[in-house]
């Protein structure tokens, strides 16, 4: 199965500054099948980036998605009060999908 | 607009069952891939089951395989997980979700059920 690692654990960054999330595959994940998603707290996940890179519908376009085999990116470019949130990659390959353990968004 | 709305948690003791429910608006279950996802309290996300669209194949996580089982209620536009031989390890707020497109991704996400297992 693949495993998805992300770093760092905890980002801890002020409002306006530039986020880079890492997610890193044990296997190369095809870039059609690596997602992206925000959760905020007592809240459901929201789908932000599909297809490694293609947002979704009604996200802003401060989030964008890069990389590929098995490294991927989620950049936030200029941080708003909303976004402070926990962030999971997500990829799908063999009739699995996993996700990775998270990172958290935090205000410095 | 499309619209999930799970439910049936409950408190269970070890071993025993339970079915959860996801109640469907906006579109017809069977022309979308339809999942279950779990997220244990304080902890991360975690796929459990998808049940295809049109063909309606069913596929499990390894940690649920064999315990737990997919399915849809065309009558009601509903999915259905139904649980057994649950253990503390299954306490969990479960989604359900549904991918609608190539991307295999979950696009929509209902509010969640809270499943606790304890005696």
């Amino acid at each position: 199965d693949i495993v998805l690692t992300q770093s760092p654990g905890t980002l801890s960054l002020s409002p306006g500054e530039r986020a880079t999330l890492s997610c890193r595959a044990s296997q190369s994940v095809s870039t059609t099948y690596l997602a992206w998603y925000q959760q905020k707290p007592g809240q459901a996940p929201r789908l932000l980036i599909s297809g490694a890179s293609s947002r979704a519908t009604g996200i802003p376009d401060r989030f964008s998605g890069s990389g590929s085999g098995t490294d991927f990116t989620l950049t936030i470019s200029r941080l708003e009060p909303e976004d402070f949130a926990v962030y999971y990659c997500q990829q799908y390959g063999s009739s699995l999908w996993t996700f990775g353990q998270g990172t958290k968004v935090e205000i410095k | 607009e499309v619209q999930l709305v799970e439910s049936g948690g409950d408190l269970v003791q070890p071993g025993g069952s339970l079915r959860v429910s996801c109640a469907v608006s906006g579109f017809t279950i069977s022309s979308y891939a339809m999942s279950w996802v779990r997220q244990a309290p304080g902890k991360g996300l975690e796929w459990v089951s998808l049940i295809s669209g049109s063909v309606g194949s069913t596929h499990y996580a390894d940690s649920v395989r064999g315990r737990f089982t997919i399915s849809r209620d065309y009558s009601k536009n509903t999915l259905l997980l139904q649980m057994t031989s649950l253990t503390a390890a299954d306490t969990a707020v479960y989604y359900c979700a549904m991918t609608a497109s190539h991307y295999m991704s979950f696009d929509y996400w209902g509010l969640g059920t809270l499943v606790t297992v304890s005696s």
